[in-house]
């Protein structure tokens, strides 16, 4: 079984729009983080956003929010006021306590291209 | 900032070469990484190395090696390329004790005839 799912492979968005990139996850390790990354065609990865799985919060950078839902084990992107400088690929990775790597080995999911519209 | 370099971003290599991609990064992170990208598989990790002179595989290694003979450098090397190693390679670092992020290097892209 997969253990990141992102499901939508494409997505449009109008720019100043907000957007929701969906991400669940299969684990059960109790302690694990959460992480999105963007990939602008240049190819590097970008840190976004952090989720701890003991935080009591939804994590917040900026435009950026996570929405958190552990009994669903759903880790969703909020992109709010869309740029388009957003068009770009996003994965959403998975860090477990008991992965190998020493605990920071992160699995990541196939994607989603995020274009934005004019 | 943390900064992690590759040696190339576009490298082309014939089939049957041996092939060195070198990874640096100047925070003195203990944790060092490569995975491989491919359209609609994501990143999957070939190796990481978690010391000077330690390494261990990680879900892909067939192919691949590696070598840490200084704790800033991490060398992902293809013994004998292949056209299947054709692909998008990134280097990743992070500090022992700290799980929030991995820092990641601009990548090379492969391509071997």
């Amino acid at each position: 079984a997969q253990k990141i799912t992102q499901t939508q492979p494409g997505m449009f968005v109008q720019e100043k729009e907000a957007v929701t990139l969906d991400c669940t996850y299969d684990t059960s390790d109790p302690s694990y983080g959460l992480f999105w990354y963007k990939q602008p065609s240049s190819g590097e990865m970008i840190f976004l956003i952090y989720q701890g799985s003991y935080d009591q919060q939804n994590a917040t950078e900026g435009r950026y929010s996570l929405n958190f839902q552990k009994a669903r084990k759903s880790a969703n992107l909020v992109i709010s006021a869309s740029q388009l400088g957003d068009s770009a690929m996003y994965f959403c990775a998975m860090r477990e306590q008991d992965s190998g790597a020493g605990s920071y080995q992160l699995t990541f999911g196939k994607g989603t291209k995020l274009s934005v519209i004019p | 900032d943390v900064k992690v370099t590759q040696s190339s971003r576009y490298l082309v290599k014939r089939t049957g070469e041996k092939v060195f991609l070198e990874c640096v990064q100047d925070m003195d992170h203990e944790n060092m990484f490569w995975y491989r990208q491919d359209p609609g598989l994501g990143l999957r990790l070939i190796y990481f190395s978690y010391d000077v002179k330690m390494k261990e595989k990680g879900d892909i290694p067939e192919g691949y090696s590696v070598s840490r003979e200084k704790k800033e450098r991490f060398s992902l090397i293809l013994e004998s390329a292949s056209t299947n190693q054709t692909s998008m390679y990134l280097c990743a670092s992070i500090r022992t004790g700290t799980y929030n992020e991995q820092f990641f290097g601009p990548g090379t892209r492969l391509t071997v005839l």
